[in-house]
């Protein structure tokens, strides 16, 4: 079964508001973990990455924190847009296989 | 342009037959991944080759097939024995070296009907 799953399936959030997508997974061998964005009949684009040493990374306009005490993961998207409109999946790596989970679609209300 | 090329976009096909997704990369990745995608779920990994002429079976390949005759193509073919085939196939490439971030093409949607 799956070792990488979202604690909610969907979020909506006012635009402008920061949105905070959270993930949980199992498998503490994971050396790596990402987060990808898939927009609506397209494929999965990259977003961020953290490795297993790290606890946080930031890039534009988002945050990735990890904390491997509790296996938890979440993105924090900062003065959310219309644009981020998407499902959101978070993703783990062991020995070059990724696991994915089941998704938070995010909905952005204008 | 460098990126992944999915076709066709669209597949409708009668149940029993075979079809076959084609899927082809030029950003010189070694590795190739296919996903399954059904509405509401995340991606489960179908089949993955991190070389050429060779492949591994990943979560759900029961009545997948697969090729890798070229670095830049990885086919799929999906046979009559997938009892429930109609669902949104993801092909994706990563280096072997580094993240292995994975790059995802656009995506084949197929219908059986």
């Amino acid at each position: 079964g799956e070792s990488v799953g979202l604690h909610l399936p969907t979020l909506s959030v006012q635009e402008g508001d920061n949105s905070i997508i959270n993930c949980a997974y199992s498998n503490s061998a994971s050396d790596y973990f990402i987060w990808y964005k898939q927009e609506s009949g397209k494929g999965p684009q990259f977003i961020i990455d953290i490795r297993s040493n790290m606890d946080k990374r930031q890039g534009q306009r988002v945050t990735v924190l990890l904390n491997k005490t509790v296996k938890h993961l979440s993105l924090q998207i900062a003065a959310t847009q219309p644009g981020d409109s998407a499902v959101y999946f978070c993703a783990e790596r062991d020995d070059y296989k990724l696991s994915f989970g089941a998704g938070t679609t995010v909905t952005v209300r204008a | 342009d460098g990126g992944i090329t999915q076709s066709p976009k669209y597949l409708f096909r009668k149940e029993g037959q075979n079809v076959t997704l084609s899927c082809e990369q030029n950003l010189n990745h070694d590795a190739m991944y296919w996903y399954r995608q059904d509405p509401g779920q995340g991606l489960r990994l179908i089949y993955y080759s991190q070389i050429v002429n060779d492949f591994q079976k990943g979560d759900i390949a029961e009545g997948y097939s697969v090729s890798r005759e070229k670095k830049e193509s990885f086919p799929l073919t999906v046979t009559s024995a997938q009892k429930n085939p109609t669902a949104f196939y993801l092909c994706a490439s990563s280096q072997l070296s580094g993240a292995n971030v994975l790059t995802f093409g656009a995506g084949s949607r197929l219908t059986v009907l």
